[in-house]
């Protein structure tokens, strides 16, 4: 079945690294993504990683997943009041096409000073 | 590169009205993704269009329903609003390539009263 789930708040201080997690059931997913959600804002694409993959890093984002356990986890070093919003990670399944991703429930970061 | 452009941005609408929302894709993609954002349900795919024909489809009832142009410009129509309809509508556009991402635009938000 195709259910993604993610704790629903996180809260860091500024300055110190954040991880947020997901956990997925479909093993046959192909790409899995990280979205932003600002208030009020649509969604940005973070980043992505391919199921071969284990660990992809961007700049200050690190991504892990362990698809034995189908473990996605996104790690934001030196975390910025400007990182606040809802981080969502997503699946896609080898449906062929690039649509139709799964999305989990949202995890709601927040930044204190 | 343009992004995604989705207008109306807001909307207010009454039950049992209908509504049409209009996506213009970043230049050169040719699929559309709808996805329908709300508090209890979260992100749920609506369909994708690509080259004018619906390509893929989720679980939504026969109100919602789209259309994609030649120029791969998207319109969703909801009839016979309810109440349950109000939420965010984003639309993402990708290149329609099996391995490619999807980008979404700012949403449009429908308050139906």
């Amino acid at each position: 079945g195709e259910d993604v789930e993610q704790s629903l708040f996180l809260s860091v201080r500024e300055g110190d690294s954040s991880v947020i997690n997901c956990t997925y059931t479909d093993s046959s997913s192909t790409y899995l993504y990280w979205y932003k959600q600002e208030p009020g804002a649509g969604l940005q694409l973070l980043t992505y990683i391919f199921s071969n993959m284990d660990m992809k890093q961007d700049q200050r984002l690190t991504v892990l997943l362990n698809k034995k356990d189908k473990h996605l986890s996104l790690r934001i070093a030196d975390t910025q009041t400007g990182d606040s919003a809802i981080y969502f990670c997503a699946e896609r399944l080898p449906t062929g096409t690039a649509s139709k991703l799964t999305f989990g429930t949202g995890t709601r970061l927040q930044v204190t000073l | 590169k343009a992004g995604v452009t989705q207008t109306p941005r807001y909307l207010i609408k009454t039950r049992g009205q209908q509504v049409t929302l209009s996506c213009s894709p970043i230049s050169g993609h040719r699929s559309v993704s709808w996805y329908q954002q709300t508090p209890g349900q979260g992100l749920q795919f609506l369909f994708e269009y690509f080259s004018e024909t619906q390509r893929n489809k989720g679980n939504f009832p026969g109100r919602f329903s789209g259309r994609q142009f030649s120029n791969s410009r998207s319109e969703m129509n909801v009839s016979t609003l309810e109440l349950g309809d109000s939420a965010l509508y984003l639309c993402a556009s990708s290149s329609g390539r099996t391995q490619e991402t999807q980008y979404f635009g700012p949403g449009t938000r429908l308050l139906v009263l």
